[in-house]
């Protein structure tokens, strides 16, 4: 049984420039969230798919957007990207219509804004 | 749910303390408490999903209490090992799937 996977690992981009993440949900999850946890901080969440559609938003501009495909798995943009864009993005999923189930969460992706 | 606080940030034990952490989340607008292990370089891993106020759940030798009146809840490790040196989280949930995240409590065990 997969867990949750992400790619790539590491990414190094450069001001200005866009970059896309991926995610590969749980075996059996149709639910994908995103976060991004800055340095010395708790994981902040970006927003939620689920039937292909964000769901919920959190406090994130409009640079930040997403994608989910019909298999479940799920890709995060990031338009002109900032210095304060580097962070651990992480990628968590879960199954819709069992709210009180755990969701699991990826390694993450480590993006660096130079 | 803004504003979840967690302490402490930091804590050094001896191997075989016994410790506790707490979280603190506003107690309004309340649906379930997670709390997360995360060791670097891996996921954070689940550990409790907690919804009912008076709720207790053990797992080994970690065990979570939770106070939804009031807007509180404490991690319990007993005997702490170095195995159990991580960050430990905890994220309230709102309405949706949405997380609110602490900044963790991390946790030095020394051998």
């Amino acid at each position: 049984d997969a867990g949750v996977t992400q790619s790539p690992t590491h990414l190094i981009k450069t001001r200005g420039q866009q970059v896309t993440l991926r995610c590969s949900p749980k075996s059996g999850h149709d639910t994908v969230s995103w976060y991004q946890q800055a340095l010395g901080q708790g994981p902040q969440f970006i927003f939620q798919y689920y039937e292909e559609e964000e769901r919920q938003r959190g406090n994130f501009p409009d640079r930040f957007s997403g994608h989910q495909f019909p298999n479940y798995s799920s890709e995060l943009n990031v338009n002109a990207l900032l210095l304060g864009d580097s962070a651990l993005y992480l990628c968590a999923s879960s199954l819709a219509g069992r709210a009180f189930d755990e969701q699991y969460f990826g390694p993450g992706t480590r993006l660096t804004v130079t | 749910i803004l504003n979840v606080e967690q302490s402490p940030q930091s804590l050094h034990v001896q191997e075989g303390d016994s410790t506790n952490f707490t979280c603190s989340f506003p107690s309004s607008n309340f649906y379930a408490l997670h709390w997360y292990r995360w060791e670097t370089a891996k996921s954070p891993e689940a550990l409790f999903v907690m919804t009912l106020n008076g709720d207790e759940k053990k797992k080994g030798r970690i065990s979570a209490t939770l106070n939804t009146k009031e807007g509180y809840s404490y991690l319990y490790i007993k005997g702490s090992q170095p195995e159990d040196s991580a960050t430990y989280l905890c994220a309230p949930r709102g309405a949706g799937n949405m997380l609110t995240f602490g900044g963790g409590t991390r946790l030095m065990v020394k051998p």
